[in-house]
Order: C-alpha cells, then structure tokens, then sequence
C-alpha cells in the first residue's frame, strides 16, 4: 500500500496568515493526488483534484500543488471559514489512501 | 447538489454483520461509482471500496473477505455489509460518489462493536 504522510498534524495560524501542507507519498504517485477539507459533523468537501485542480465552487485562495511524491496545499490568505482538518488522497492505485491529516486551529 | 446520507445500526455486537445503507438525493446513483471510507476515533481515514451502479466492485484487500456493496438502483441507495465485526471496526462510517476522486461525501454514521 502507498502511505501519505502529511505534515505537520496540526498548525495554529491567523486570520490573513498564508498557509501551506504538505503531503509525501511513499513512492511516486505521478498527480494523482487529491485534497479534502473536513469540518466537524459535517461532509468531507474535495477541495483540489489531481494535485492542482481547483473543485468547482471552491475559492481561489486554496492551490495546490506537486508530483511525484511531494505535494503542496495552499491556503494564501486564511480566512474564518478554513479552520478545519485537512486531508489528501492518493488514487495511483489500490488500496487508496488518505494521509493522516492536518487540524487547522485558529491561533 | 447530490446529497449523500448514511444510516446504519448505531450499535453492533461482536461477530455479528454490520449493515449501512447510503441513500442519494438529488441526482441518479446510475452512472456514478460509490465508495465507502471510515475512519476509526482518533485516527486516519481507511479506504473500505467501492462499487459501480451497475455492480461492479473493488475492495481495499484488508477488508475484502469479510465485505460485500451492493446498490438498489430503484431506490437510489448504496449498501455495505461488513461480516464478523470486531472492536476494531468501530469507526465513522462515510459513503462518497467518485472512483478515485470523491467529489461528494455524507455527513458518516457512528458505528460501535460492542457486546
């Protein structure tokens, strides 16, 4: 199985900060890699799609980024809304998986 | 908007089989595939697998044995069945639509073996 490490686990940012995740594949996943943001009781929502790809709807202060086996959520200016947990998911092959996430707090 | 919405027994006693239901609103479950991930307190998400509207399957290998997806197109609602349970598949429950990427998620359903 491909492991997605993610990191860090948690970060405590501002209102306006610039944000940046990062998620490691174990092995070279080309671009398939996926980002979610998941707030508490609610449905995960896909995020960036195929390492760069804004999802419909989503606003362009999320980016991503990366290939290989190095990847790169970006959030340019925080806003109230993003404090949240934030995962990424590899579709290179089966079993998919999901990197541990990153818990957004507000600092 | 899609809208995905899991349900399933709450509660579920040692070796016995659990069973979720995933109902779709707002469009057809036809033409789509349908994935299932839980995720355990605590830790990361697990992909369990995925079905297509038409039937076909493919199940994270961890867990194939023991696991059967199902769809019922007439009543746009897709199905896990998860056989002798143990506490380590106590989770959150969560259906999703895609394949590879997962474009629509329910809000999960808390599922816990215990006897």
């Amino acid at each position: 199985d491909i492991q997605m490490t993610q990191s860090p686990s948690s970060l405590s940012a501002s209102v306006g900060d610039r944000v940046t995740i990062t998620c490691r594949a174990s092995q070279s996943i080309s671009n398939n890699l996926h980002w979610y943001q998941h707030k508490p009781g609610k449905a995960p929502e896909l995020l960036i799609y195929v390492a760069s790809n804004l999802q419909s709807g989503v606003p362009s202060r999320f980016s991503g980024s990366g290939s290989g086996t190095d990847f790169t959520l970006t959030i340019s200016s925080l806003q109230p809304e993003d404090f949240a947990t934030y995962f990424c998911q590899q579709t290179y092959s089966t079993p998919l998986t999901f990197g541990g996430g990153t818990k957004v707090e507000i600092k | 908007q899609v809208q995905l919405q899991e349900s399933g027994p709450g509660l579920v006693k040692p070796s016995e089989t659990l069973s979720l239901t995933c109902a779709v609103f707002g469009g057809s479950i036809s033409g789509y595939y349908w994935s299932w991930i839980r995720q355990p307190a605590g830790k990361g998400l697990e992909w369990i697998g995925r079905i297509y509207a038409s039937g076909g399957t493919s199940y994270n290998p961890s867990l194939q044995s023991r696991l059967t997806m199902s769809v019922d197109t007439s009543k746009n609602q897709v199905y896990l069945r998860l056989s002798s349970v143990t506490v380590a598949d106590t989770a959150i429950y969560y259906c999703a639509r895609g394949q590879l990427r997962l474009d629509s998620w329910g809000q999960g359903t808390q599922v816990a073996v215990s006897s």
